[in-house]
């Protein structure tokens, strides 16, 4: 079983629609939590790191459910900007520090 | 700040040939790591390298060997290389020290397509 999974899409969605994206990880003692995004054909870049409080940076709103084993990513007013793959990624220490990166949902927002 | 380099860029080989690509960072972290990302399958960790002077196996580690240079620098080596090694690999880094740090980005260089016939 895939240490971190997410459902890799694509979602297609029009200009200002919301869309959320899952993911769930298999190892309970998995320490830290990110979002990265990636665009077509280039490295992947941190989007935001995802707090037990669950964490907003503009349209993005990023929440963590430790019981659950589950992480979510809410994007409001989508753009066209916004297209791209999203990658659910965890820390764990045991894998040396490494993060263990899910297979990514991608997103295209049209007009 | 350049960040994360790679070199080169693109690649191709044949099979059983041999090549090393480079890594480098300019912004003093201690850890760096090697990736392999392939259509469906997420990125992969090859290699790591927690601090200078070591280094240790990812998840797919067969058939390639690291060498952390410096502190800078850190190269990933295929001797033989065979078609199932056709993949973009990524280097990255970050900051992380010995005693650890709950919150850690990952600066990834641009990658190398990388294409073994």
């Amino acid at each position: 079983r895939k240490e971190v999974e997410q459902d890799p899409g694509p979602f297609n969605v029009p200009e200002g629609a919301t869309v959320a994206f899952n993911c769930t990880y298999s190892n309970s003692a998995s320490q830290s939590f990110f979002w990265y995004r990636q665009d077509c054909r280039k490295e992947p870049k941190l989007l935001m790191s995802v707090y037990s409080s669950g964490n907003e940076d503009g349209r993005f709103t990023a929440q963590l459910n430790r019981a659950s084993q589950y992480i979510s990513l809410l994007i409001r007013d989508s753009k066209l900007s916004d297209s791209a793959t999203y990658l659910c990624v965890v820390l764990q220490r045991e894998a040396g520090t490494a993060l263990i990166f899910g297979k990514g949902t991608t997103l295209s927002v049209s007009s | 700040n350049a960040g994360v380099t790679q070199t080169p860029k693109f690649q191709v080989l044949k099979t059983g040939q041999s090549m090393t690509l480079q890594c480098a960072q300019d912004m003093n972290h201690n850890s760096m790591y090697w990736y392999r990302q392939d259509p469906g399958m997420g990125l992969r960790l090859i290699y790591y390298s927690a601090s200078e002077g070591t280094t240790d196996k990812g998840e797919v580690p067969n058939g390639y060997n690291v060498s952390r240079l410096n502190k800078r620098e850190f190269s990933l080596r295929l001797e033989s290389a065979a078609p199932s090694q056709t993949s973009v690999y990524f280097c990255a880094s970050n900051p992380l020290t010995s005693g650890g740090a709950v919150d850690n980005e990952q600066f990834f260089g641009p990658g190398t397509r990388l294409t073994v016939l």
